[in-house]
Parts: C-alpha cells; sequence; structure tokens
C-alpha cells in the first residue's frame, strides 16, 4: 500500500537554528513528490517536485532532497516567517493521469525570534 | 500566475441546508479535486474529476455529490449540511501529463454548518 508519513509532528527553532523535516514513503512506483507550505487558515502552496532519487531543489532557505525511501526538507538558518505547516505529498504511478496524491500529515514549524 | 479560486472564504450554513461551494481554474487543468482538512486528520479527497462531466469518489464521499460541467469550474454539493461537515474545504487542480503534475490549491474555504 502506497503511504507517506511525516516527522516529526512538530518543531520548534530558534531563528538561525537550521533543521530538517522528514517525509518517508512506501509507494510501488513514483511519479513525483511534492512539498507545500500552508498557512493558518490558507490553502497550500506549492514549493517543490522531485522526480528522482539524488535529486535536489532549492529555493531561499529550503533545499529539497530526495532518495529511493524519503525526502528531506532542509531549513538553514529559519526565520520567523517560515512559520508554516509543511506538507509532503506523493504521486503514485498507479494513479496514472488522474493526479490523486498521497498526503502526509505535516509537520508544523515555529520559529522563534 | 496559476490560479485557483473558491467562491467563499468564509460560510455559515444551517443544519439541513443545501450547500455549493464552488472552485474555478484559470490553467487549463484537466484534473479537479476536492478535500476536506480537519486538525489531526490531515488532507482527506471527497471527490475528484479527471474531465468534464467525470467524477471519481474519493476516501470520504457520503453527504457529498460534485459537479463539473465545464472544464475550468468544479462545484461541490452538501446535499443536506450537518455539523460534522464543519470544515475547511480546499479545491486543487493538477495537469494529466507525465511531468509538472503538482496540484494547486484555493485558498479554502471555512464552513460552519450550526
Amino acid at each position: 500500500e502506497d503511504q507517506v508519513t511525516q516527522s516529526p509532528e512538530a518543531l520548534r527553532l530558534q531563528e538561525g537554528e537550521s533543521s530538517s523535516l522528514n517525509c518517508s514513503y512506501t509507494v510501488s512506483g513514483l511519479r513525483g513528490l511534492f512539498w507545500y507550505r500552508q498557512d493558518p487558515g490558507k490553502g497550500p502552496e506549492f514549493l517543490f517536485t522531485l522526480y528522482s532519487a539524488g535529486e535536489e531543489k532549492e529555493k531561499e532557505r529550503l533545499k529539497a532532497t530526495l532518495t529511493k525511501k524519503e525526502s528531506f526538507l532542509h531549513i538553514t538558518a529559519p526565520k520567523p516567517e517560515d512559520s508554516a505547516t509543511y506538507l509532503c505529498a506523493l504521486h503514485p504511478r498507479g494513479s496514472s493521469n488522474t493526479g490523486k496524491l498521497i498526503f502526509g500529515q505535516g509537520t508544523t514549524l515555529q520559529v522563534k525570534p | 500566475d496559476v490560479k485557483v479560486t473558491q467562491s467563499s472564504r468564509y460560510l455559515v450554513k444551517r443544519t439541513g441546508e443545501k450547500v455549493f461551494l464552488e472552485c474555478v481554474q484559470d490553467m487549463d487543468h484537466e484534473n479537479m479535486f476536492w478535500y476536506r482538512q480537519d486538525p489531526g486528520l490531515g488532507l482527506r479527497l471527497i471527490y475528484f474529476s479527471y474531465d468534464v462531466k467525470m467524477k471519481e469518489k474519493g476516501d470520504i464521499p457520503e453527504g457529498y455529490s460534485v459537479s463539473r460541467e465545464k472544464k475550468e469550474r468544479f462545484s461541490l454539493i452538501l446535499e443536506s449540511a450537518s455539523t460534522n461537515q464543519t470544515s475547511m474545504y480546499l479545491c486543487a487542480s493538477s495537469l494529466q501529463a507525465t511531468v509538472n503534475t503538482e496540484a494547486f490549491f484555493g485558498q479554502g474555504t471555512r464552513l460552519t454548518v450550526v
């Protein structure tokens, strides 16, 4: 069965304290893995797509990496405005063109000044 | 810029009312989705559509129906609203392709059923 597990559920960091969020997955075949950021009361905002093991994507203080079993979202020197819930989602090959995604439960990040 | 627009940010409805949530996308995407999001339960798929007039049940379709008469518009219908349907509702759309299949979300509709 295809599934996604994110850890930790919640993470508190001091401003400037780098860390990583984990997304572990099992899937029969991976079409893509996505990271989203969600602010309270708003819809998820797309951040990155990763397609194959070894791939990396960067945007400002965020870097996403992918292996065959997990993805990491590395946050370097975070600022309070990086506080949000970060969601990981899989697009399995089995979902073909319907685009059905499997979402993790998310990691809620709080960055204190 | 890609855009998915939901008709309301906040709605308050009475138990038993028929409720319509509208979603429009301007990206010419084939796939459209309705999710609900509740604390501790994450995103749960209600219905999705991969083509005009085509729809499939997601994980929690009970008490809901959908309509897709035009490619850009996907409506979620609560046939008879109940208090357990109080939730954040999120619409999304994506492309049918082998790459760039990420979903884009609307701003969400916070529905309260009283």
